[in-house]
């Protein structure tokens, strides 16, 4: 029974093209978490929301837009896609949101833009 | 701006020898740091942490020394395994605030049977 699932888990798309990821913990954790893994490999974090609130956005483009129906839940939807949207993306959870114990991530999506 | 750092992209060790995987920080406020583990296709899953007010913690077979001085920490993997092969992150947490975790760009260790 998976923790954090991600769907899907491949994504190719052309540019110009708008797409979501979708995000689910079954953890009951309160704090979500959008994070980027690019070519040059750091996780950089885009986004955290604390039952159904942001708290975190870091510099993204606004063409990012993550939505959260519930504390359960932290989609990501992206407009008009760039090649340089091109990366791994992962979703996270914890309890609290300074995570001392640790987040427990999904099996990221892997987004090709072409 | 790269606040946790893994200068080593990759490490090679023979199974039985000991790993050592080094991280260095910037910055002075983080309180928390935690290794992770991660596997190809697969999200990075949680190992080991240690607070800033600890030098050393240490679980099974691994074990995570913290010198603040020297902004700079080890996670050393006795015996290694070849099921240890996979990237290790380093992360850190900021003590003030819901920041979430900062992570540096992995190791890549393979234990060599």
């Amino acid at each position: 029974d998976t923790a954090v699932s991600q769907t899907p888990k491949y994504l190719v798309t052309q540019m110009g093209n708008d797409k979501s990821i979708k995000c689910e913990q079954n953890l009951g954790h309160d704090t979500m978490y959008w994070y980027k893994q690019d070519s040059k490999k750091f996780l950089k974090i885009m986004f955290s929301y604390n039952n159904k609130e942001l708290i975190i956005n870091e510099t993204v483009p606004n063409r990012f837009s993550p939505k959260s129906p519930d504390k359960a839940h932290l989609n990501l939807h992206i407009n008009s896609l760039e090649l340089g949207d091109s990366a791994v993306y992962f979703c996270a959870s914890s309890q609290g949101g300074r995570g001392s114990e640790g987040y427990t991530f999904g099996s990221g999506t892997r987004l090709t833009v072409v | 701006d790269q606040q946790v750092k893994q200068n080593s992209p990759s490490l090679s060790v023979q199974e039985g020898r000991i790993s050592i995987l080094n991280c260095d920080y910037t910055n002075s406020m983080f309180d928390y740091f935690l290794w992770y583990k991660k596997y190809p296709a697969e999200g990075p899953t949680f190992l080991i942490s240690i607070s800033s007010i600890k030098d050393k913690n240490e679980d099974g077979r691994f074990t995570v020394f913290l010198n603040k001085s020297a902004k700079h920490l080890s996670l050393h993997i006795v015996p290694s395994q070849p099921g240890d092969s996979a990237v290790y992150f380093c992360a850190a947490r900021l003590w003030t605030g819901n920041t979430p975790l900062v992570f540096g760009k992995g190791t890549r260790l393979s234990v060599i049977a």
